[in-house]
């Protein structure tokens, strides 16, 4: 197992168009977050999944905002109608646990909207 | 609402120093997380601190944790020029839906000069 994957690692989109994002978590980690880092920030939580199960999410996943996670496998991230506010990094982790040995980082999607 | 401060936010030091990065956070928590960052990439786990008094060493940086003070640091020594990155420390928080998420600090931005 190569660890968390995201796809793509960059887009650069204009203002009203729709994006969405990949990623594959550790095949064997049920619990999987998104998460937002805008520029010079610690990232913030968005959302959480336990299996296909979309558990939380966080009052910045506004209406334009959707996540799903299929068959609890990899799970999408999409961004209707993208604002320039909307730029940032978006980081998926994976774990097995609650807690304990913590997230599996992917390498994030950082995302321009122009 | 729990906050995470971290001090300082930059730090530029020269290389064979030592040095230590703080994070206080507001609330009771008995974990804390040490993640390194370089710039445009993700996140990389360097500590995990499950108790209190957890010290943990790897390299020039070791962790400590004191739940009582409610304070980590992270400590440098003999600073080299590749450990400049910024450096996240996060604490977990119980949610409803049954995980934890991360609130992380606001970051260091290390900067280690030859």
């Amino acid at each position: 197992d190569t660890g968390v994957s995201q796809d793509p690692r960059h887009k650069i989109t204009k203002r009203g168009q729709n994006v969405t994002f990949r990623c594959d978590p550790i095949s064997e980690h049920n619990r999987l977050y998104w998460y937002r880092q805008t520029l010079g920030q610690g990232p913030e939580f968005l959302t959480y999944f336990q299996n296909e199960a979309q558990l939380e999410k966080s009052r910045l996943l506004s209406d334009r905002f959707s996540a799903e996670r299929p068959k609890g496998s990899f799970s999408t991230l999409e961004i209707q109608r993208t604002e320039q506010g909307d730029s940032a990094m978006y980081l998926c982790a994976s774990s097995l646990g609650a807690y304990g040995d913590g997230y599996t980082f992917g390498s994030g999607t950082r995302l321009t909207v122009v | 609402e729990l906050k995470v401060e971290q001090n300082p936010l930059f730090l530029s030091m020269q290389e064979g120093k030592n040095y230590t990065i703080y994070c206080n956070y507001s609330t009771t928590s008995d974990r804390l997380y040490w993640y390194r960052q370089d710039p445009g990439k993700s996140l990389e786990s360097l500590f995990v601190l499950l108790s209190n008094g957890a010290v943990k060493q790897e390299g020039r940086l070791m962790a400590s944790l004191d739940t009582k003070a409610r304070l980590s640091t992270l400590h440098i020594t003999a600073a080299v020029h590749d450990l400049s990155a910024t450096y996240f420390c996060a604490v977990d928080r119980p949610s409803t839906s049954g995980t934890y998420k991360y609130i992380f600090g606001t970051g260091t931005r290390l900067k280690v000069l030859a």
